[in-house]
């Protein structure tokens, strides 16, 4: 099994400002590589897929970066609606989810 | 608009049986594989189960496999969920998932791209 691993678990930024989100492999995936919001209640939602291309309607402050086994999710500006919990997911060998990374208001 | 709505989910005793079933609208539902995948209460997401969009070829988590069945009906726009031997580990919310298939060193694989709200079960004596 891919185990994928997300840093740090929990990120404080202030809104307007950059937030980085790791994703770790424990083989390589290639680029196959997806990145999910999910507030609280809702379903996810998905971000990125092939490592680095924005889904249908997701805002260019939003972007992937990676391959192989290190992956990045980088949102620009923050804005109030971004607070929630990411999280990354492989689809080259089966399917595993890190156990994603709640971005939270400094 | 994709959408998804799932229904099925209940309390239900270690051992019982429990059909989840989802309705697709939107989206051309036979050309498209089909996942569910599911939440512990507090905990991250794990995928449960996939099917090919004609239903020939199905695939399921280590966990599930010989207790769960995924199905689908093309006619009814419907994707199902049957399980059974129910333990207190399975309990969750099972979301259903639109897939987007890609091929990679050959084989298809997919990633989840639209999501229904979910359905919660609960097992529990």
């Amino acid at each position: 099994e891919i185990v994928m691993t997300q840093s740090p678990a929990t990120l404080s930024v202030s809104p307007g400002e950059r937030a980085t989100l790791s994703c770790r492999a424990s083989q390589s995936v290639s680029n196959n590589l997806a990145w999910y919001q999910q507030k609280p209640g809702q379903a996810p939602r998905l971000l990125i897929y092939g490592a680095s291309t924005r889904a249908t309607g997701i805002p260019a402050r939003f972007s992937g970066s990676g391959s192989g086994t290190e992956f990045a999710l980088t949102i620009t500006s923050l804005q109030s609606e971004d607070f929630a919990v990411y999280y990354c997911q492989q689809y080259n060998r089966w399917y595993t989810f890190g156990q994603g990374t709640n971005l939270e208001i400094k | 608009e994709v959408r998804l709505v799932e229904s099925g989910g209940d309390l239900v005793q270690p051992g019982g049986s429990l059909r989840l079933s989802c309705v697709a609208s939107g989206f051309t539902f036979s050309g498209y594989y089909m996942s569910w995948v599911r939440q512990a209460p507090g905990k991250g997401l794990e995928w449960v189960a996939n099917i090919k969009q004609d239903g020939s070829e199905k695939y399921y988590l280590d966990s599930v496999k010989g207790r769960f069945t995924i199905s689908r009906d093309n006619a009814k726009n419907s994707l199902y969920l049957q399980m059974n031997s129910l333990r207190a580990e399975d309990t969750a919310v099972y979301y259903c998932a639109k897939d987007q298939d890609v091929i990679t060193s050959g084989e298809i694989v997919v990633y989840f791209e639209s999501w229904g709200q979910g359905t919660l079960v609960t097992v529990s004596s």
